[in-house]
């Protein structure tokens, strides 16, 4: 069964720093999402993207994030300049279509670590 | 604003007895609900879904759900749990109105079974 590929597990960062984290979504899904979770909290919705554009974004995705689909099989969310409140688990997901109908499937998680 | 309770964080049970893992929700518009389970170092695993119909819902691995709108809630159970079902398990709604599927998680319940 196809799934949602995410690199690297895990990711140590100093402070400031950038930090890039990579998902190949399944081939024929259109949607692609960003969730994070911190240690103990909820998981928490980032982005939403759709047709190389933002559909939906939370509070939490403010300028410091971004997300990009560089070459048609990756999709991409970068953290310019990280804070140690960045530190969490994040999630990609993809699904067929935005609808409810089509179930969005997870990857396994990056675990980031701001020092 | 949608938001999602999960009322227990940890439920503690014996292999082969039946557990009920409980879920409300808060939203002024119609919601779809979800249930995702989560095992040690794995992704989010959609569980079930109700979408419309019936409100008792059946899922993968012998669980199932009944939605109650009066009581705004979708409680997962199972009869009879094994070991193997010992996991980070997550009530989830959609709204309606959405168009980008986006999901609103509630904080997870950690089933521990026992031997």
């Amino acid at each position: 069964e196809p799934e949602v590929t995410q690199t690297p597990s895990h990711q140590v960062t100093q402070m400031g720093q950038e930090v890039i984290l990579r998902c190949v979504p399944i081939s024929n899904h259109l949607y692609f999402y960003w969730y994070r979770q911190i240690l103990g909290q909820k998981v928490e919705f980032l982005v939403s993207f759709y047709n190389n554009e933002i559909s939906e974004k939370s509070e939490i995705f403010d300028d410091q994030f971004s997300v990009e689909r560089p070459d048609g099989s990756n999709f991409t969310l970068k953290i310019r300049s990280t804070k140690l409140e960045d530190s969490a688990m994040y999630f990609c997901a993809s699904s067929q279509s935005g609808t409810v109908n089509q179930p969005q499937h997870f990857g396994d998680g990056t675990r980031l670590s701001i020092l | 604003a949608q938001s999602v309770t999960q009322l227990d964080s940890q439920v503690p049970v014996f292999e082969e007895a039946p557990v009920e893992l409980r879920c409300n929700y808060s939203s002024s518009v119609s919601v779809y609900l979800f249930w995702y389970v989560q095992y040690p170092n794995q992704g989010l695993q959609l569980l079930l879904k109700y979408l419309s119909g019936s409100t008792l819902v059946k899922g993968i691995n012998g669980f199932e759900a009944e939605f109650n709108k009066s009581q705004t809630s979708f409680h997962l159970r199972k009869p009879s749990v094994h070991i193997s079902d010992t996991a980070e398990y997550f009530c989830a709604v959609s709204e309606g109105s959405s168009n980008t599927g986006k999901l609103i998680f509630g904080q997870g319940t950690t089933l521990q079974v026992k031997p």
